[in-house]
């Protein structure tokens, strides 16, 4: 089975600093893709960044960019000038054709930006 | 992408009685997906609600607990049944027309007292 595991409960960061959020996963499947979640208070999800298990370049989004591992089974999320407004709970999570296109979501991860 | 609705956005029950959750969605979808997210917990997935079938549920849950209804490709619903405090949660419905594009709806708070 798929799973997901976030091992930082909670994060803080100066504003203006640099951020990283740590998962690792589990699959013995090849194709696949995975996830970052941004959960603000108003609980709407918000998707961060998305990588393709088959692309070697990592992804990046504006100040958000991954550290995608496929061998050591790792991506991390980092967060580059860090803002007030990404104060939030993040997901990692992970989806694929053949699991049915369910999303597996890690335990989440609280991050606190000090101004 | 997929824009989605849920209503209720929030609800207080009591314990003994029954909600159904709303799930709109602006175009037509096969996967659509209800979550369970515990207060301060993670998203866990309840079931796979299927167009023209019988609901998938994942280990933990039930139908007679969570009946879930989808009677065309943009609009689902999720009872939760017999309340308890326990079922206080926010349910998430979502959608996954590809395993890389997924989107949620803006969930519904419920509070059983």
């Amino acid at each position: 089975a798929q799973t997901v595991t976030q091992s930082q409960p909670e994060m803080s960061v100066q504003e203006a600093e640099t951020v990283t959020l740590s998962c690792t996963y589990d699959t013995s499947e090849s194709d696949y893709y995975l996830f970052w979640y941004k959960q603000p208070p108003s609980r709407q999800m918000i998707l961060v960044i998305r990588q393709e298990a088959y692309k070697q370049q990592n992804a990046t989004e504006n100040r958000f960019s991954v550290n995608f591992q496929k061998a050591a089974k790792s991506f991390s999320l980092k967060i580059s000038d860090s803002q007030l407004g990404d104060a939030a709970m993040y997901f990692c999570a992970y989806s694929s054709m053949e699991y049915g296109n369910k999303l597996v979501f890690g335990a989440g991860t609280i991050l606190r930006v000090k101004s | 992408s997929a824009v989605i609705s849920q209503k209720p956005s929030r609800d207080i029950c009591q314990r003994g009685t029954s909600l159904t959750i709303q799930c709109q969605v602006d175009s037509q979808v096969t996967m659509m997906f209800w979550y369970r997210q515990q207060p301060g917990q993670s998203l866990t997935l309840i079931a796979t609600a299927n167009q023209g079938s019988e609901a998938t549920y994942e280990s933990g849950f039930v139908i007679d607990k969570f009946p879930i209804s989808r009677p065309n490709l943009t609009f689902s619903t999720l009872t939760v049944s017999n309340m308890s405090p326990e079922d206080s949660s926010i349910y998430l419905c979502s959608v996954g027309p590809e395993a890389y594009e997924q989107y949620f709806g803006p969930g519904t708070r419920l509070t059983v007292t």
